[in-house]
């Protein structure tokens, strides 16, 4: 069946630019997560969403990110002014909310940003 | 979080079992260990996950020490394909259960 997919696969921006990133989570799932990953470096939690829930936002590091998550599908991460520390490979995860410990996370395959 | 510690690298040979440890000595009852893995330039992909009884699927098998503050993720016969970094974490059930990786094991296998 479909996976998580993410668009664009690439994008490379001037700094100061703004830039949209997209997932389609797999159908079905309430948990939807956006993490980043910087060269070599672990797994960042940037925010995450559940069914109806008011998003859990503590991990997006500044006023200048955000998120939101369109009829409990289809969710868009926001950067504007981007900045060059904002490179990274930004990745989408979704996950259905099944019984204790269930919670096996579904990756998409990211979109690698760059900021020049 | 509780920490995990995994070795830096390990290798083995194509067709060869591997078996990766993972100590965890802090963990809460809460915890559940989970793998996940992530091949060169792709996202994470789950591999298992377990509460305290050992457990298999179609990927790998984990056994988890009686006292839980250990498991090791054994892959029964190695491919080219399952060199990656694994990555051993603990999740509480509650909350977020957001994912937080350490840096890993980095498998090579060798043909």
């Amino acid at each position: 069946g479909a996976g998580v997919s993410q668009s664009p696969s690439n994008k490379v921006t001037e700094k100061g630019k703004d830039v949209e990133l997209r997932c389609d989570p797999i159908s079905g799932h309430t948990a939807l997560y956006w993490y980043r990953q910087s060269l070599g470096q672990g797994l960042e939690f940037l925010i995450y969403f559940q069914g109806n829930s008011a998003p859990d936002k503590s991990g997006l590091p500044s006023d200048r990110f955000s998120a939101e998550r369109t009829g409990g599908s289809v969710s868009t991460l926001t950067i504007q002014r981007t900045q060059q520390e904002d490179s990274a490979v930004y990745l989408c995860a979704s996950s259905p909310r099944g019984g204790a410990g269930h919670n096996e996370q579904f990756f998409g395959p990211g979109t690698r940003l760059t900021v020049l | 979080d509780a920490k995990t510690t995994q070795p830096n690298s390990m290798e083995s040979n194509e067709e060869e079992p591997v078996h990766l440890p993972c100590n965890h000595s802090t963990i809460s009852g809460t915890d559940y260990i989970h793998w996940y893995r992530q091949l060169p330039s792709q996202g994470p992909e789950y591999v298992i996950h377990g509460l305290t009884s050992n457990v298999n699927n179609r990927m790998a098998s984990l056994a988890i020490a009686e006292d839980r503050k250990s498991s090791t993720l054994i892959l029964h016969r190695a491919t080219l394909r399952d060199a990656a970094v694994y990555y051993c974490i603990l999740i509480v059930d509650t909350g977020r259960r957001a994912l937080t990786f350490g840096s890993g094991t980095r498998l090579q296998v060798q043909p």
